[in-house]
């Protein structure tokens, strides 16, 4: 199909990890992304990553990719109550003149 | 810089009604968005453009115009509106292969 699949929602504890996943469906796509949307506003870049890389790492976030599965994810280390929010991923296939197809986004609530 | 910003950031309209909503960027992107974002369905592509003066159709196109004269500016348009058009309304611009930067969105209430 066309969709980029997301999880609807996740909870998890302060201090905890988060991991969020993401499907999406054009082996060719070459770029792939993470967004975060907090209430009331637009969404703001995260992080991206190559289709030719596996991992990637920026602080508190790790983003793994599987090709062969077509699979991605978000980790977030130390979960605060500041990250709380929608986070969408992204994809963007190859000869698409550069549109982003996005997921429905998942809802990450951070409890004390 | 402002980024990309949009007006007005609210809205209700009635049913019939026509209003446009403008998108403004000062980052020289050549490509702009509009999509709007609805409970349960992420982010669905309105119309977009590969540079001035060029649109095209999105996913969701119906019911909508988009205009695009100067470079910086990005307009949608609705001749008609519906209740089915009450959404949030996000424009984007990115260069090839960049990201994509958003506006803070327009909450359009459609009566």
């Amino acid at each position: 199909g066309e969709d980029v699949e997301q999880s609807l929602f996740l909870s998890v504890r302060e201090g905890d990890s988060s991991v969020i996943n993401c499907t999406y469906t054009d082996s060719s796509s070459t770029y792939l992304y993470w967004y975060k949307q907090e209430p009331g506003a637009g969404l703001q870049l995260l992080t991206y990553i190559f289709s030719n890389m596996d991992m990637k790492q920026d602080q508190r976030l790790t983003v793994l990719l599987n090709k062969k599965d077509k699979h991605l994810s978000l980790r977030i280390a130390d979960t605060q109550t500041g990250d709380s929010a929608i986070y969408f991923c992204a994809e963007r296939r190859a000869g698409n003149t550069d549109k982003l197809i996005f997921g429905t986004g998942t809802r990450l609530q951070v409890f004390p | 810089n402002a980024g990309v910003t949009q007006t007005p950031k609210f809205r209700v309209l009635k049913t019939g009604q026509s209003m446009t909503l403008l998108c403004a960027q000062d980052m020289n992107h050549e490509y702009m968005y509009w999509y709007r974002q609805d409970p349960g369905m992420g982010l669905r592509l309105i119309h977009y453009s590969v540079g001035e003066g060029t649109t095209a159709k999105g996913e969701v196109p119906d019911g909508y115009n988009v205009s695009r004269l100067k470079k910086q500016n990005f307009l949608l348009g609705l001749e008609s509106a519906a209740p089915s058009q009450t959404s949030v309304y996000f424009c984007a611009s990115s260069y090839l292969q960049g990201g994509y930067t958003f506006g803070s969105g327009t909450r359009l209430t459609v009566v």
